[in-house]
C-alpha cells in the first residue's frame, strides 16, 4: 500500500523564524492535503494540494507529484502555529477512497 | 454552513459496555469516512460510507465494530463490548464526492476504564 513519510519529526522554532516541512509519498496518489492539529486535537485543513503551489497567508505549500513529494512552507510562525502538522495522501481506486496519513511532524514554536 | 458535526466529544464507557459516535456531514455532503487515532500516532482509516451503503471498511477491526449510514440521521460507529485499547480520538470526516477533499469534524474522545 501507498507509504507516507514526514520529516522531521519534531521541531522547535523561536517565534518569527521560518520552516519547511517535507511529505514523501511512495506511489502515485490522486490527491494531498495538509492538515494542522492544534493542541486541542482539533484537525484544520491547511491544503487541497494534487500538484503545483498554493498560498494561504504565512503558509504555503508546493505539490510535485511527478516526484512523489510535497512540501509545506510556514514563514514567520507564532506561537500559535504550535501543534502537529500531517499530510494525507488521497488513494482513491474502484470501491476505496481514503486518506492514507503520514506519522507527522510536532512544531513547537517558542516565544 | 456548518462543518462536520460529531457527538458527544467525549465518551467514557466501561470495559464491556457499548459506545456509539454519532456523525453529521457537511450539508450537501453524501460521502462519510470515519478514522481512529490512537495516543501519539497519526489517524488510521478505518470505514467509507455513503447513504445506505458501505463501501470501504478494510480498516474496520474484524469483530466489535460497525458502522452505518442511514438514509436519514447521522451516521454511526458503533463498539461493541469496548476494552481498554480502544480509547482513541475517532474523527469523522466527510466530502461531496469522491476523490475530493475531506473535511474533518472534532473527534469523540472515547476513554475505555
Amino acid at each position: 500500500g501507498i507509504q507516507v513519510e514526514q520529516s522531521p519529526p519534531d521541531l522547535i522554532l523561536q517565534e518569527g523564524a521560518n520552516s519547511t516541512l517535507r511529505c514523501n509519498f511512495s506511489d502515485s496518489v490522486n490527491n494531498l492535503q495538509w492538515f494542522h492539529q492544534n493542541p486541542w486535537g482539533q484537525l484544520i485543513n491547511l491544503f487541497y494540494i494534487p500538484s503545483g503551489t498554493k498560498q494561504n497567508g504565512r503558509l504555503s505549500a508546493t505539490t510535485v507529484a511527478t516526484e512523489r513529494y510535497s512540501l509545506l512552507y510556514i514563514s514567520s510562525s507564532q506561537t500559535t502555529d504550535s501543534g502537529v502538522y500531517f499530510c494525507a495522501a488521497l488513494y482513491y481506486g474502484g470501491a476505496t477512497n481514503k486518506l492514507i496519513f503520514g506519522t507527522g511532524t510536532l512544531l513547537a514554536v517558542q516565544p | 454552513n456548518a462543518g462536520v458535526m460529531q457527538n458527544p466529544r467525549h465518551l467514557v464507557r466501561r470495559r464491556g459496555q457499548e459506545a456509539r459516535l454519532r456523525c453529521s456531514p457537511m450539508k450537501g455532503h453524501s460521502h462519510v469516512y470515519w478514522y481512529r487515532q490512537l495516543p501519539e500516532e497519526g489517524l488510521k482509516f478505518m470505514v467509507y460510507l455513503q447513504k445506505e451503503n458501505i463501501i470501504d471498511e478494510s480498516g474496520m477491526p474484524k469483530e466489535r465494530f460497525s458502522a452505518e449510514f442511514p438514509k436519514e440521521g447521522p451516521s454511526i460507529l458503533r463498539i461493541q463490548q469496548v476494552v481498554r485499547g480502544d480509547s482513541a480520538a475517532y474523527f469523522c470526516a466527510s466530502s461531496p464526492v469522491q476523490a475530493h477533499e475531506q473535511f474533518f469534524g472534532p473527534g469523540t474522545r472515547l476513554t475505555v476504564l
